[in-house]
């Protein structure tokens, strides 16, 4: 069936690092792909998605593309900051069935 | 303003016990479904429903019923709760399936 997969658990960053979170899938066809961030105390709530090959996502600084190729969509930001720490889940969702979400990312960010 | 509304937020019962969780949504959205979040699985689908009275399973439904008794009313059902069902649960719409799905606040439950 279709998946995602997360590899990093969690995350430790100082403020004005950049930020590389890893989204793998494995799904048939053009699946659409998602990333949702969920603060505490909050449901998780969308950042972006994108539908196809080489589309680019973004909100709030962050950013990422669909890699048709290499079956990934990851997460990057250019300079974080101690607000971005939160849960950052990938999400994929292919014709006919239902949103999957992998198993969430911790980021924490340091002044 | 579109909203979920998950209630209770919090619920300790004991193992056996029945329980059942209740979500409203006013934005009158033909999707609901009812997650489980645990640390190492991430978001779960358990039960999803596109309309009154109709239910369709996710991918962990055992030992979970769930009820749409209208749009808006969407019901999560654990009649004989197991240490394994404490969880955080999340209840979320969407007017399409295709449709990031709107979550609320969540409920904690625990099982002892």
């Amino acid at each position: 069936g279709d998946s995602v997969t997360q590899t990093e658990g969690q995350v430790a960053l100082s403020e004005e690092d950049f930020l590389t979170i890893h989204c793998n899938y494995s799904a048939s066809g053009y699946p659409t792909l998602f990333w949702y961030v969920q603060y505490p105390g909050e449901g998780p709530q969308l950042l972006f998605r994108a539908s196809r090959d080489k589309e680019k996502g973004s909100s709030r600084g962050f950013e990422a593309t669909y890699d048709k190729g290499t079956t990934s969509f990851h997460l990057r930001k250019a300079s974080v900051q101690e607000s971005d720490s939160a849960v950052y889940y990938c999400a994929l969702r292919n014709s006919g069935t239902y949103q999957r979400f992998g198993t969430g990312t911790k980021l924490q960010v340091v002044p | 303003e579109a909203a979920v509304t998950q209630s209770p937020r919090n619920k300790v019962t004991v193992t056996g016990g029945n329980v059942t969780l209740s979500c409203r949504q006013t934005n009158s959205h033909n999707y609901m479904y009812w997650y489980r979040q645990d640390t190492g699985h991430g978001l779960r689908l358990i039960h999803y429903s596109y309309g009154a009275g109709n239910l369709q399973i996710g991918d962990v439904p055992d030992g979970y019923k769930a009820t749409r008794t209208t749009q808006e009313d969407f019901f999560l059902l654990l009649e004989l709760a197991s240490p394994s069902q404490t969880s955080l649960y999340f209840c979320a719409s969407s007017e399409y399936n295709n449709q990031a799905p709107l979550f609320g606040e969540g409920t904690r439950l625990s099982v002892l």
